[in-house]
């Protein structure tokens, strides 16, 4: 069965560097989606992203967070200077259409550190 | 942004017995509400979906959808140990397309 996958599946970082976590949607889907989920917290919608452009972002996706497709199969997201408050873990998710079903299928996560 | 209520348990049930996992929602023009299963560490992975008021059964998994009540819960029949999870309930508001968390449910099934 095809699925969401990410690397890597941990990263630690000194605060202040640049990050890159990489995902690979499932190779039919449209919309790609980053969510974070802080330790003990719910988890969060960063971004979303169809047709080679954002299509939503919330509050916590500021100018420090990018995202790209710089191929037909991989889907990154950038953090360009770290803060401690970016630890966290970070799904990345993809659906198959904009209608419905709107099912959008979690990646197994990258679990990111800032010290 | 809209709201996603859930109790945080832990709901604790005893392995056989029926688990009744519970939501509540802000936005009336939600549309789509989805069941995700989260075991420690891992990420989410779906259990079911509902659209339409009423009820929607899948293998031991039943959703229950009432929007005039903005209220949608998972019962889960014959509870065994491996259900033993946190439960979160995700919402797609309208015009939307993002997902929208509760904080989950934590339950655990007592062998």
């Amino acid at each position: 069965e095809p699925e969401v996958t990410q690397t890597p599946s941990h990263q630690v970082t000194q605060m202040g560097q640049e990050v890159i976590l990489r995902c690979v949607p499932i190779s039919n889907h449209l919309y790609f989606y980053w969510y974070r989920q802080i330790l003990g917290q719910k988890v969060e919608f960063l971004v979303s992203f169809y047709n080679n452009e954002i299509s939503e972002k919330s509050e916590i996706f500021d100018d420090q967070f990018s995202v790209e497709r710089p191929d037909g199969s991989n889907f990154t997201l950038k953090i360009r200077s770290t803060k401690l408050e970016d630890s966290a873990m970070y799904f990345c998710a993809s659906r198959l259409t904009g209608g419905y079903p709107e099912t959008q299928y979690f990646g197994p996560g990258t679990r990111l550190l800032v010290l | 942004q809209k709201e996603v209520e859930q109790n945080s348990g832990p709901l604790s049930v005893p392995e056989g017995a029926i688990a009744s996992l519970n939501c509540t929602y802000s936005d009336r023009g939600s549309q789509s509400f989805f069941w995700y299963r989260q075991y420690s560490g891992k990420s989410p992975e779906l259990i079911m979906f509902i659209y339409s008021n009423g009820d929607k059964e899948d293998g031991r998994f039943t959703a229950q959808l009432n929007k005039a009540s903005q209220y949608v819960s998972l019962l889960i029949r014959d509870s065994q140990p491996s259900d033993s999870a946190t439960y979160l309930c995700a919402v797609i508001e309208e015009y939307g397309n993002k997902l929208v968390f509760g904080a989950g449910t934590i339950l655990r099934v007592k062998s």
